[in-house]
């Protein structure tokens, strides 16, 4: 199976930061990779698929980038609503795997 | 608008059975993927199972292979999930989601908001 660790796992950060989280595959996964935001009691929702491709409707200050095993999500300006849980996804193989997540949280 | 709406969790004991349902409206059911993704307490996403616009092919992590069958039906816009032999570990959230596929990339857009299962005696 494709192995996803996320760095970091935690995140303090403040409204205007610029933040980036990475995400490691243990094998090459070209760039089937997407990412996903999480608030609590909410199911995930799409930001990011093919690694760069912005999901219709999700602003722009979202950005993906990475290819093969490395790849990562940048908030180019963190705004309040951005404060929630992130993870990345790969559909390269089966089983689909996701990573175990990163929490933004306000400083 | 698009809507999956899962139904059917609850408590039931190890060794037990559940049948999740999953209701799709607002887009073109038969012309998708389907699949399930759960999330136990605390912890992250697992995907569990995906199944093609036919039925005649499904996916499943290996640890719900032989327990949990995945099925559809695109007369009434549905995706079932039957759960048997469950276990403890099989405690999670249940979302339903949508695979849609552009070239060769998948992504799973819509979420239903999830329907909760507890594994307990």
């Amino acid at each position: 199976d494709v192995q996803l660790t996320q760095s970091p796992s935690f995140l303090s950060a403040s409204v205007g930061d610029r933040v980036t989280i990475t995400c490691r595959a243990s094998q090459a996964i070209d760039n089937f990779l997407a990412w996903f935001q999480q608030k609590p009691g909410e199911p995930p929702k799409l930001l990011i698929y093919a690694a760069s491709t912005l999901q219709s409707g999700v602003p722009s200050r979202f950005s993906g980038s990475g290819s093969g095993t490395d790849f990562s999500l940048t908030i180019s300006s963190l705004q309040p609503e951005d404060f929630a849980t992130y993870s990345c996804q790969q559909d390269h193989v089966y089983p689909w795997t996701f990573g175990p997540g990163t929490k933004v949280e306000i400083k | 608008e698009e809507y999956l709406v899962e139904s059917g969790g609850g408590l039931v004991q190890p060794g037990g059975s559940l049948r999740l349902s999953c209701a799709a409206s607002g887009f073109s059911f038969n012309n998708f993927w389907m699949g399930w993704v759960r999330q136990a307490p605390g912890k992250g996403l697992e995907w569990v199972a995906n199944i093609n616009q036919d039925e005649n092919e499904k996916h499943y992590v290996d640890s719900v292979r032989g327990r949990f069958t995945i099925s559809r039906d695109n007369t009434r816009n549905s995706v079932l999930l039957q759960m048997n032999s469950l276990r403890a570990e099989d405690t999670a959230v249940y979302f339903c989601v949508r695979r849609n596929r552009v070239v060769l990339w998948s992504r799973l857009d819509v979420w239903g908001q999830g329907t909760t299962v507890t594994v307990s005696s």
